[in-house]
């Protein structure tokens, strides 16, 4: 029973593009949403977050768009870079942990 | 300086056997994870401690028993390892549970079952 989906397993986005990456969530309760970043044989890194009780929050080239209506959540990254490219957990925190989406691994293409 | 480090990194052993990962962080965070990602790449919480107690326990088997001596260490004990365990433990730590924004991961185990 997953709480945090996300759908596309990858993404292939032209470098300078933005890349858009998706995230659907079940439980009302989630009071953070976060997103990380995993390179391969690492462990996953904070990239960006934002509470429940605001729509937006920006960082740089990252914003995070919360459309809790919805129980959705965006990750926008522009442009896109050739390090980005990585696998992007979306994850929901609250009531003692925090709970991972299976991720979706982005493709900056040259 | 590592903020959450575990070891070892790989771990290859045989079915029956019995194994420990340890995790440690130096950020002084309350709360401390162990979260399994399987074969699909699916990263599943399997517990979480605050203050050296035990918060959540994600249905996982017995043989698994984590242990937390204090704040900063938490171990993950494995009895009568199956090939099933074949996977990546990545320990994390965070600042608290509930309220809690950000949570630091260690560099993961790879367990290899034979």
């Amino acid at each position: 029973d997953q709480q945090v989906k996300q759908n596309s397993p990858s993404l292939s986005v032209q470098e300078g593009r933005i890349s858009i990456l998706n995230c659907d969530y079940t439980n009302s309760m989630f009071d953070y949403f976060l997103w990380y970043k995993k390179y391969p044989a690492e462990g996953p890194t904070f990239l960006i977050s934002i509470s429940s009780i605001k729509d937006k929050n920006e960082d740089g080239r990252f914003t995070v768009f919360l459309n809790k209506s919805a129980k959705h959540l965006s990750l926008h990254i522009v442009p896109s870079q050739p390090g980005d490219s990585a696998v992007y957990f979306c994850a929901a925190s609250g009531g003692n942990k925090i709970i991972f989406g299976k991720g979706t691994r982005l493709h900056i293409l040259p | 300086d590592t903020a959450v480090s575990q070891t070892p990194k790989y771990l290859v052993t045989q079915m029956g056997n019995d194994k420990s990962i340890k995790c440690e962080q130096n950020l002084g965070h309350d709360t401390m994870y162990w979260y399994k990602q399987d074969s699909k790449k699916f990263l599943k919480i399997m517990f979480s401690y605050n203050n050296k107690e035990l918060i959540i326990n994600e249905t996982v088997p017995n043989r698994f028993s984590p242990k937390s001596p204090d704040k900063a260490h938490l171990n993950l004990h494995i009895n009568s390892l199956e090939l099933g365990d074949s996977a990546v433990y990545f320990c994390a730590s965070s600042s608290g549970g509930g309220y809690s924004t950000e949570a630091f991961f260690g560099q993961g185990t790879r367990l290899t079952v034979v």
